[in-house]
């Protein structure tokens, strides 16, 4: 049974427009949460996390959006840049777990220019 | 760039051989952990340590197991390699501080081929 879910595996976006990715979340324990971003033939590097104590994170463009009563969360990209198109994993994990993160499918971002 | 390299980075093997991926890190980081990726999955945890031998298991560990005997060297090892096993596996690394979960740096990943 999946405990992160992206449902959507792909969005398409025009540069400069915003995009919003989804993340729904099944364990009420999960209390810390996080996106990565993959390009190809590379590892996937951390972008923005958000602890369950907040609702909100913002770093530059980016900012996590965190709803515990709908156990979802998303992220917002403004602008959207071509250098964004990759793919985004949310992640969370909960307390004690050794820091363990448990994945969800990712979804393909595409930014056209 | 956090200092994680991965060896071998691709490698094309038959069903039955025995394969380990060798994972190396320089950060002094205590967490270490394999993660493989397949489409359709994301990123799935194998096994991960959190200390010399200090080991656990993730959430597809069947046919993997690993050892970890220095800080700085992770170990992941198919005894029997199957055409299941064909993944692109990624070594991921993180310190906890006051129990906060640290972020995970991953290797460049290592592409694995069973035929």
């Amino acid at each position: 049974d999946q405990q992160v879910k992206q449902n959507s595996p792909s969005l398409s976006v025009q540069e400069g427009r915003i995009s919003i990715l989804n993340c729904d979340y099944t364990n009420s324990m999960f209390d810390y949460f996080l996106w990565y971003k993959k390009y190809p033939a590379e590892g996937p590097t951390f972008l923005i996390s958000i602890s369950s104590i907040k609702d909100k994170n913002e770093d530059g463009r980016f900012t996590v959006f965190l709803n515990k009563s709908a156990k979802h969360l998303s992220l917002h990209i403004v602008p959207s840049q071509p250098g964004d198109s990759a793919v985004y994993f949310c992640a969370a994990s909960a307390p004690g777990a050794n820091s363990k993160l448990t994945f969800g499918k990712g979804i393909t971002l595409s930014v056209r220019p | 760039d956090a200092g994680i390299t991965q060896s071998p980075r691709h490698k094309v093997t038959e069903t039955g051989t025995p394969v380990t991926l060798r994972c190396h890190q320089t950060e002094n980081h205590r967490y270490m952990y394999w993660y493989r990726q397949d489409p359709g999955h994301g990123l799935r945890l194998i096994h991960y340590s959190y200390g010399v031998k200090d080991t656990d298991k993730g959430e597809v560990s069947d046919g993997y197991s690993v050892s970890r005997s220095k800080t700085e060297d992770f170990l992941l090892t198919l005894e029997s390699a199957t055409s299941s096993q064909t993944s692109v596996y990624f070594c991921a690394i993180s310190e906890s501080i006051q129990g906060i979960p640290g972020e995970l740096f991953f290797g460049e990943g290592s592409r694995l081929t069973v035929l």
